[in-house]
């Protein structure tokens, strides 16, 4: 089955605790991005990816970290995670870089205390 | 810059009766226009997308949108609500051959009997 999936599903954590949150697609699609939800403000841009090895800031970078080694896993990373990182994060993936249609995984609901 | 704004962030409709979400952009060059739809602790779905061909747009389950440039508009319609439509909406924005993304704030529809 053609999906994208994100690990875990939820997490509780603390300030500061490094955490990392996987992506993995399997639909060998060239572009990859996170985007967090929260309540009023819909979905905001993190970062995104355009292959392996490229990838770039979207309109809320700050305090995340990416990296694209493989072609199927994008993940991203909370160095020193805070409180107002407490949100609902989603992973997509498409085809190449015209406006094919993103597939979103299920979600990651993140709380930081 | 690219931005987008959803009018109501809800609409209540009776089932049977017409659906219109609305949906306004700013964009500096021809964008591309998207709506997603995201049920109840569900990832997001497209409906359907604008990319410079027809500007009325079908799309899945019913839905159709017309694009019109002049007034910056991007409405989403469909004919005759179902309670299965009883969802949140997204507009969306893209104006960089589908490298970064803009997410209207949304609109939850809700569908009385």
């Amino acid at each position: 089955e053609a999906q994208v999936t994100q690990n875990p599903r939820y997490l509780i954590t603390v300030t500061g605790k490094k955490l990392t949150v996987t992506c993995s697609q399997n639909m060998n699609h060239e572009y990859m991005s996170w985007y967090r939800q929260d309540p009023g403000l819909g979905l905001r841009q993190i970062y995104y990816s355009m292959n392996v090895e490229v990838t770039d800031k979207g309109d809320v970078p700050e305090g995340y970290k990416v990296s694209r080694k493989e072609k199927r896993n994008f993940p991203l990373i909370l160095e020193s995670p805070s409180p107002n990182q407490t949100s609902l994060y989603f992973c997509a993936s498409k085809r190449g870089s015209s406006y094919n249609e993103q597939f979103f995984g299920p979600g990651t609901r993140l709380t930081v205390l | 810059a690219q931005s987008v704004t959803q009018l109501d962030s809800h609409v209540s409709v009776s089932e049977g009766t017409p659906v219109l979400l609305r949906c306004n952009y700013s964009s500096s060059y021809s964008p591309s226009l998207f709506w997603y739809v995201q049920h109840p602790n569900k990832g997001l779905q497209l409906l359907l997308k604008y990319t410079s061909a027809a500007t009325l747009v079908k799309g899945i389950n019913g839905f159709e949108a017309e694009f019109k440039k002049s007034e910056t508009s991007f409405h989403l319609t469909k004919p005759s609500a179902h309670m299965s439509d009883a969802a949140e909406y997204f507009c969306v924005v893209s104006e960089n051959y589908g490298q970064n993304f803009v997410f209207g704030p949304g609109t939850r529809l809700s569908v009385l009997p």
